[in-house]
């Protein structure tokens, strides 16, 4: 089965400073991608940033970016700057598959507190 | 551009009751859809998923069901309510190949009393 595991259930950052939030996976495929996304206090889940498994460049979206290391299984994301608005819970995800043998999961989330 | 509408936002349900919450997704054809619950702590877990009418995929066992009546619609439903069904009730829909994200509805936060 495919797993993505978030082992910090929780994480602190003073604002204007830089985070790492981290994200294992497990997969047999080939073909894939890795996902963050945001959830505030809303609750209307964002998509953050998205990896694509097959490219050794590591994304990046303005203060959002990704260490992606394929041999070890990793996805981490890095804040920098933090801002306020930055405080959310943050998801990891991976898809695999196509069509019919097509699954996103999810780990278990990461909340993030942002300090002023 | 897709747009994906979930109801109801809120919802208290004595134990015992049935339950429908409802999904569709306008604006695309032949989505994948996606039932998780968020409970604190245990961050999302799938439900259900499905790929086309009448497919559904069950991913953990319980006192829910999904059906897919029409393509862009997706529901869930139980006939008996257990306190243990409360939670964060999320609808979502991707593309079918695994290079596409999940876009998620507001969510129904499901109490069951």
């Amino acid at each position: 089965a495919q797993t993505v595991t978030q082992s910090q259930p929780e994480m602190s950052v003073q604002e204007a400073e830089t985070v790492t939030l981290s994200c294992t996976y497990d997969t047999s495929e080939s073909d894939y991608y890795l996902f963050w996304y945001k959830q505030p206090p809303s609750r209307q889940m964002i998509l953050v940033i998205r990896q694509e498994a097959y490219k050794q460049q590591n994304a990046t979206e303005n203060r959002f970016s990704v260490n992606f290391q394929k041999a070890a299984k990793s996805f981490s994301l890095k804040i920098s700057d933090s801002q306020l608005g930055d405080a959310a819970m943050y998801f990891c995800a991976s898809s695999r598959g196509r069509g019919s043998n097509y699954k996103l999961t999810f780990g278990k989330g990461t909340l993030l507190t942002v300090n002023p | 551009s897709q747009t994906i509408h979930q109801w109801p936002a809120t919802l208290v349900q004595p134990v015992g009751s049935p339950l429908s919450l409802e999904c569709t997704v306008e604006g695309t054809s032949n989505p994948n859809l996606y039932w998780y619950r968020q409970a604190a702590g245990r961050g999302l877990q799938l439900l259900f998923y499905s790929v086309g009418i009448g497919q559904i995929s069950s991913e953990v066992p319980q006192n829910l069901s999904a059906s897919r009546p029409q393509d862009r619609q997706f529901i869930l439903s139980s006939k008996k309510l257990l306190l243990s069904d409360s939670g964060f009730y999320l609808c979502a829909w991707s593309g079918d190949t695994w290079n596409t994200e999940a876009f998620f509805g507001q969510g129904t936060r499901l109490t069951v009393v």
